[in-house]
Formats: structure tokens, sequence, C-alpha cells
């Protein structure tokens, strides 16, 4: 069955570094891959899209890659800053031809910003 | 436009009562999601609409639960009998398909409690 594998633990980063997030799956083939971000209380908010045949991604000091061969993405956020703290999902998709297809999601990644 | 609205924000039940989990759309988005979280589970797709109609209700735990969208600009999922195990939130998603990719657009969720 398909597999999505996020970092469970959260992940400690020092104000001012850059925080790397790890999404990695297993029996699947998506042609896209979406981050979202989640505040508590929240529903998750969409930040950036990967296409299967793009390797990289940015967007302001966001950074995102994707490697078919390895089925894995890392999500970077440079300059990390205290606003920076949230969870963010990782979610794969497919092409539609005329509708949409549901988004699978892994379970996120709680990162924090220590100031 | 004021987003994805859900409704109620947060509902406490006992078990064997009727809930009724409301959504309205960004108008014109003509793709809805149903989605349910948990921290065991995460995010995990329960039934979505294509132009108002069901497409794939597979993630729909039980026939205890039941999704409709009558018009473009309301969905309702329901679940009767309700079970503590039911205790989640659930989510509702919409979206516009732009060059084949499905951007999600969340409401800000309907915690529910069963007691």
């Amino acid at each position: 069955s398909q597999k999505i594998e996020q970092n469970s633990e959260a992940l400690n980063i020092q104000e001012g570094k850059t925080a790397t997030l790890t999404c990695n799956y297993t029996n699947y083939s998506p042609a896209y891959l979406q981050w979202y971000r989640q505040d508590p209380g929240r529903g998750p908010v969409f930040l950036l899209l990967i296409r299967e045949n793009e390797k990289e991604k940015r967007k302001e000091r966001l950074k995102v890659t994707f490697d078919t061969t390895l089925k894995q993405s890392l999500f970077h956020i440079t300059a990390s800053q205290p606003a920076d703290s949230a969870t963010y999902l990782c979610a794969l998709g497919r092409w539609s031809g005329g509708g949409a297809d549901g988004l699978t999601f892994g379970k996120g990644t709680h990162l924090i910003i220590q100031p | 436009d004021a987003g994805v609205i859900q409704s109620p924000r947060h509902e406490v039940t006992e078990m064997g009562q009727e809930v009724t989990l409301r959504c309205k759309p960004i108008s014109g988005h003509n793709s809805l999601f149903w989605y349910r979280q948990t921290m065991m589970r995460g995010l995990e797709l329960l039934i979505y609409f294509n132009n108002n109609v069901p497409i794939d209700d597979s993630g729909m735990p039980e026939d205890r639960f039941s999704a409709k969208m009558p018009n473009a600009s309301f969905s309702t999922l329901k679940i009767q009998p309700s079970e503590p195990r039911d205790s989640a939130v659930y989510f509702c998603a919409s979206s516009l398909i732009s060059s084949g990719a499905n951007v999600l657009t969340f409401g800000a969720g309907s915690r529910l409690t069963v007691l």
C-alpha cells in the first residue's frame, strides 16, 4: 500500500539556520508533490508544488527538491524565524484528466524554531 | 472570498447520536474533499466530489458515514450513529484544477468529540 514517511519527531532549529524536512514515499508514482503548513487549530495551507520533471523549486525563503529515483522530497526553510514554527505536511498527487484526484498526505513534521 | 467555511467548529456529542458537519466551498471551485485528522493516522481522505458528483468514497470508514453535495455551494458529512472512535478533526477542502494539479484550500476544521 502507499506509504508516505515524514520525521515523526519534532525538529528543533536555531533561529537564522536552515531547516530541512524530509518526505519519503513508497508504492506510489506521483505526478507532483506539494508541501503544506499547518498551525495549531487551523487547516493546512498550501506552500509549494513541484512536478515530477522538476528537480527544484523556490519561493522566497523556501526551497523544495524532488528526486523520483530516491522517492524523496526535501523542504528547506532558509534564515528560519520563530514564526516558521508549525507542522509541515507533504502530499502526493497525480495528474487529473478531467476532475480532481484526492491528495495523499504524510503525517507531518513539527518544526520548532528557537529564538 | 471568505475561504472554505465549515460548521460547527466544535461538536461534543454522546455515543449513538447523529452528527452532521457542514461545508461551504470557495465559489467557483469544482471539487470538494472531506478529510479526517487524528494524531495516530494523520490526514485521511474520506470522500471527494467533482462537479457535485461523488467520485471516490473508498476512504469512508463504514456505513455509518455518509456525505452529500446537493449543489456547488454546500456539502454535508453525516455520522449516524456516532462512536467514540469517530472523535477527530474533520476538514473540508475545495479546489479548482489548474494545469492538471490539484491544490487544496482547507477550511478551519470541525473538531468532533464523541463521549
